[in-house]
Formats: structure tokens, sequence, C-alpha cells
């Protein structure tokens, strides 16, 4: 099994510019998450989806960012437009039968994000 | 306060030597707790869980304190390579939305020659 894929790994972007990030978890795996990664906020949940319907999006910081789940094995995270304090390590993971399955929680390698 | 905190450290550990550290969680109706490894500029890869009675996994013993509200992780003839952030999980029941699951921030370990 591959894992969980994540792409791009590095993106660095203009301010005020699009960013989406992608993710494939692995196959079988009913429940997505996405979580960010900074040195202030530690791993925070921004969402996560179930059999690929958002079921909570509270930690979503704001507007600009939005994700979809438009089939089984593929999600993005969108942010635009992109301000330097989205600059963090955005992680993926997939679980399989619960969303706090950690026995079966994988996380992706990540995006490292750089808005300038 | 926030819901599960930990000592960011860095903890310096000569090789061989001893360390523990703890991560607080706020929440009494907290029902498992987790220890996860991330190694610099990787994912969090699942370290071991937490028993009530304590748990040993080789050089690893986690243990649960509930009186107090903390977990912790000991580290018996510490390696180079278990240099790493060691981030706590606590999930815990929310009524209304189920269990609810939290990252501490972290406590960064440095295994030192």
């Amino acid at each position: 099994d591959a894992g969980v894929i994540q792409s791009p790994r590095h993106e660095v972007t203009e301010m005020g510019q699009e960013v989406t990030l992608r993710c494939k978890p692995i196959s079988g795996h009913d429940y997505l998450f996405w979580y960010r990664q900074t040195m202030m906020r530690g791993l925070e949940l921004l969402i996560y989806f179930n059999n690929n319907v958002p079921i909570d999006d509270s930690g979503m910081p704001e507007d600009r960012f939005s994700a979809k789940m438009p089939n089984a094995s593929f999600s993005t995270l969108k942010i635009q437009p992109s301000e330097p304090r989205d600059s963090a390590v955005y992680f993926c993971a997939s679980s399989r039968d619960s969303k706090t399955n950690l026995y079966g929680y994988t996380f992706g390698s990540g995006t490292r994000l750089t808005v300038v | 306060r926030k819901e599960v905190e930990q000592d960011p450290g860095p903890f310096n550990v000569p090789e061989g030597a001893t360390v523990a550290f703890n991560c607080t969680y706020s929440n009494s109706a907290s029902q498992s707790f987790f220890w996860y490894r991330q190694d610099c500029r990787k994912e969090p890869k699942l370290l071991m869980s937490v028993y009530s009675s304590g748990n040993e996994d080789g050089r690893f013993t986690a243990q649960l304190n509930r009186a107090s509200q903390y977990i912790s992780l000991l580290i018996r003839d510490s390696k180079l390579s278990d240099s790493a952030t060691y981030l706590c999980v606590v999930i815990f029941l929310i009524k209304a939305a189920g269990n609810k699951l939290t990252f501490g921030g972290g406590t960064r370990v440095l295994v030192k020659p």
C-alpha cells in the first residue's frame, strides 16, 4: 500500500494567489482529515470527511479555505486568496471505521506551504 | 487553557540516559490516550497507546494518571535515533458531536552522544 499521498510536497506562492493541495487516501479508508501544523498552534484539525461527505469543518480558519472530496480516492484543500499567515505544513490523514480509530490512522507526508 | 498541553522542550538527553515527560489534559471525560512520534520534517506516526494500568513497548513506558489528568512517556537507554518530537493525543467524548481527538503541541527530545 502506498499510504496517504499528498501533493505537492512543497509550495511557494505569492500572497493573493490561489493554492490547491491534494490528497489521495488509503484505499478502503472512509474517513479523511485535513490538518495544519505550525510552531505556534501545533497540529490543528481543519475539516474531516466521512464517505466523501464533509462532517465537521469547524476548524477551517476562514472562508478563504475550502475543501472538497469528489470521490473516495481524492480530496483537495484550497486557499483563495492565500496570505503569509497561511504558511504551515498541511497534513492529510485517513482512517477506517472511525474518526478516532488511531490504530488505522495514517498521515500523508504533508505539504509545506510558504506564502510570501 | 489548552485542552492538551505539553512542555515543548527541548529535552537534551545523553545517549543511554533515561528521559520522561508529561502531557496534561483538561477534560476529565477523556477516554483514550496515545503517543505519536514526529521526526523533523516528517509526518506524525503512532508510537503507542496508553493503557490505564500503564504499558511498555521495549524501552518505552507509557503511564496514565487520571487523578492528576496527565499521561507520561519514559524512554530508557536513549538512542540517537530517539531524537524526535513526541506528541500526545487525547480522545474525549463530546455529547453532541461524539468523540473528539486533540493533539498536544509536542515535546522535542534531542539525544546527544
